[in-house]
């Protein structure tokens, strides 16, 4: 299995601060990853595809790049609304895998 | 917009089989564009892929779950289903489902999921 390795577990940043997020995978996969992002008690939300692609309806202060095994997650002005949890996940060979995540707080 | 509910049991006792069935909404599930998924997630841990199904009934299961996994299709109900065997409270979790967009032929993502479902396993 490909594993992907999440940095950093936990951050904790202010309103309106630069937030960025890096996912390493095992092995090259591309550009064959997606973010997404998870509120407490609610299912994932898709906000990035094939590493770099912003998807429909998602505000445009979260990014995504990357290729190969190396990936970055950014979300240009934190807002309150982005506190939530965030995995990468690969869809370069069986079993796609996740992330193990970052928890992303206010500070 | 296409709209994904879980259904089943949510106590399961250990060594049983674990059944879910998916309910899609708002669109066919026999649109040759879309996988349909299954995700569970442990309380407080991440996310782990089970398996999905294509509307032909192709299916692809993660290997580590693969002799005890069984996904299958209702196409005149609409609905996707999960069945589990002999399961441990280790598989206690939230179980989603989930559709996976296919573009630009390889490439997918898991666009639209469901609410999820708790199930314990337990003695």
């Amino acid at each position: 299995d490909i594993q992907m390795t999440q940095s950093p577990s936990s951050l904790s940043a202010s309103v309106g601060d630069r937030v960025t997020i890096t996912c390493q995978a095992s092995q090259d996969i591309s550009n064959y990853l997606n973010w997404y992002q998870q509120k407490p008690g609610k299912a994932p939300k898709l906000l990035i595809y094939d590493a770099f692609n912003l998807e429909t309806g998602v505000p445009s202060r979260f990014s995504g790049s990357g290729s190969g095994t190396d990936f970055t997650f950014t979300i240009s002005s934190l807002q309150s609304e982005d506190i939530a949890t965030y995995y990468c996940q690969h869809y370069d060979t069986f079993p796609w895998t996740f992330g193990q995540g970052t928890k992303v707080e206010i500070k | 917009q296409v709209q994904l509910q879980e259904s089943g049991p949510g106590l399961v006792k250990t060594s049983q089989t674990l059944s879910l069935t998916c309910s899609v909404s708002g669109g066919s599930i026999s649109s040759g564009m879309f996988f349909w998924s299954w995700i569970r997630q442990p309380a407080g841990k991440g996310l782990e892929w089970i398996g999905r199904i294509y509307t032909s009934g192709s299916t692809n299961y993660n290997p580590s779950l693969k002799s005890r996994v069984t996904i299958s299709l209702d196409t005149s109900k609409n609905q996707f289903s999960l069945s589990l065997t002999s399961v441990t409270a280790a598989e206690s979790a939230v179980y989603y489902c989930a559709r996976e967009r296919l573009s630009s032929g390889y490439k997918s993502s898991f666009d639209h999921w469901g609410q999820g479902t708790l199930v314990t396993v337990s003695s």
